[in-house]
Formats: structure tokens, C-alpha cells, sequence
């Protein structure tokens, strides 16, 4: 079965530093990867998808970039981190079979960051 | 910009009350819109995807309708359980959108009293 894990579980971090969160995913080949962000008050937001290695697309411009070096493997970072950047991430994935969204998402578990 | 919009934002019932709540989204560009279930410390659990205007799915005592012409879906529970208590998102995706790109609304957050 398929497996989804995200570290750290939370993390406390200074405006102005950087950040790197990772999501696995196991089980699966070729999987399509996902980030979101839900800020305070907020619905979860898209960040940026991958179909692929290497491939990522963004879909809000903000300070945060994600890169995906292995197949299964996606990462979220920040050169300097904003206040605004606070919030629950979520990593998902799913098949990319059923088309252009009407795949179901997996999420992990989410990380809780807290920029002060 | 596309909005989706849930209602209520919360909802307190007792044990064995059936209730329902609403998403609203834009109903031209329909491509499918999803439903999702988020207990307190777990990550969210997909419950639905519906494509189809007039579909209608379930799953135990959780059923979803959809009216794509006019814009909404209604989730369904009968006869609530404690353990039912989460907060339930639904997520529109536009013809034409990003691949994926779900739009998410704020949820309902269902609580239910033993």
C-alpha cells in the first residue's frame, strides 16, 4: 500500500531563515506531487505541483520554491521566510491517471509552521 | 479569481441526527469537484470525487449530490456518530485549470455530542 510522510512535524522558525520541508511518498511509481499551504482563517491552497522529476509548477508567486531531485521524493523551501509564510503545509499525491483533476489526493500529515 | 464557498462553517449535532451541508462554486467550466474529510491531527481523507451533473455517490452513512448547472453539492451524513466529527471540505476544479489545482473551500466543521 501507499504511504505519504512529511518531516518535521512542526517547527518553530525566525523571520529571515530558511526553511526545508520533505515529503515522501512509498508504494507508488511516477506519482504526481503536490504542496499546499492553509493559512490562518483560510482554505487550503495549491502551492505548486509536479508531474514528474524536475518538472514543478507554480501556482502562486511567493517566496517559497520547490524542487523534486527524486522520483518520489518532493521538497518545499524558502531562502528567507516571511511572517506570512506561517501556516499548516500539506503534501499530497496522486496517480495522474483519471486526468486533470479528477484523481483522488492522498495527504500526509502535515507540518505546522510558526515563523516569529 | 474562482471562489468556493461552504456552508455553514460549523454545525453542532447530537448522536443520530442526520445532517447536510452545502458547496457552492462557479457553474460554468465545471470539470469535477471533490470531497474531503479532516479529523483533528490526521491529514485529510478523500471521500468523494463527482464529474457528473446529477451524480450522486455513498460511502456508509455519507452520501453527496451534485448540480453542476446551478453551481452546488450537498454532503449528506445519517444518523451522526461521534466519530464523525471533522471538518469536511469539498474542492472545485475548472475545465481548463492547472492540473489538480483543486480549489478548496473553508470547510464545515461538524461537531457531534454523544
Amino acid at each position: 500500500s501507499q504511504t505519504i510522510h512529511q518531516w518535521p512535524a512542526t517547527l518553530v522558525q525566525p523571520v529571515g531563515s530558511p526553511l526545508s520541508l520533505e515529503c515522501t511518498v512509498e508504494g507508488t511509481s511516477n506519482p504526481n506531487l503536490y504542496w499546499y499551504r492553509q493559512a490562518a482563517g483560510r482554505g487550503l491552497q495549491l502551492l505548486f505541483y509536479s508531474v514528474g522529476i524536475g518538472q514543478i509548477s507554480s501556482e502562486v508567486p511567493q517566496n517559497l520554491s520547490a524542487s523534486r531531485p527524486q522520483d518520489r521524493q518532493f521538497i518545499l523551501s524558502s531562502k528567507k521566510l516571511l511572517l506570512s509564510d506561517s501556516g499548516f503545509y500539506l503534501c499530497a499525491w496522486s496517480l495522474g491517471l483519471a486526468g486533470q483533476g479528477a484523481d483522488t489526493q492522498y495527504f500526509g500529515p502535515g507540518t505546522r509552521l510558526t515563523v516569529l | 479569481i474562482l471562489n468556493v464557498e461552504q456552508s455553514p462553517q460549523s454545525l453542532h449535532v447530537q448522536e443520530g441526527d442526520s445532517t447536510n451541508f452545502t458547496c457552492s462554486f462557479p457553474s460554468s467550466n465545471f470539470y469535477a469537484l471533490h470531497w474531503y474529510r479532516w479529523e483533528t491531527a490526521k491529514s485529510p481523507e478523500a471521500l468523494f470525487v463527482m464529474t457528473l451533473n446529477g451524480d450522486e455517490k455513498k460511502k456508509g452513512r455519507i452520501s453527496a449530490t451534485l448540480n453542476t448547472k446551478e453551481g452546488y453539492s450537498y454532503l449528506y451524513i445519517k444518523g451522526s456518530q461521534p466519530e464523525d466529527s471533522a471538518t469536511y471540505l469539498c474542492a472545485f476544479i475548472p475545465q481548463g485549470g492547472s492540473q489538480g489545482n483543486l480549489i478548496f473551500g473553508k470547510g464545515t466543521k461538524l461537531s457531534v455530542k454523544p
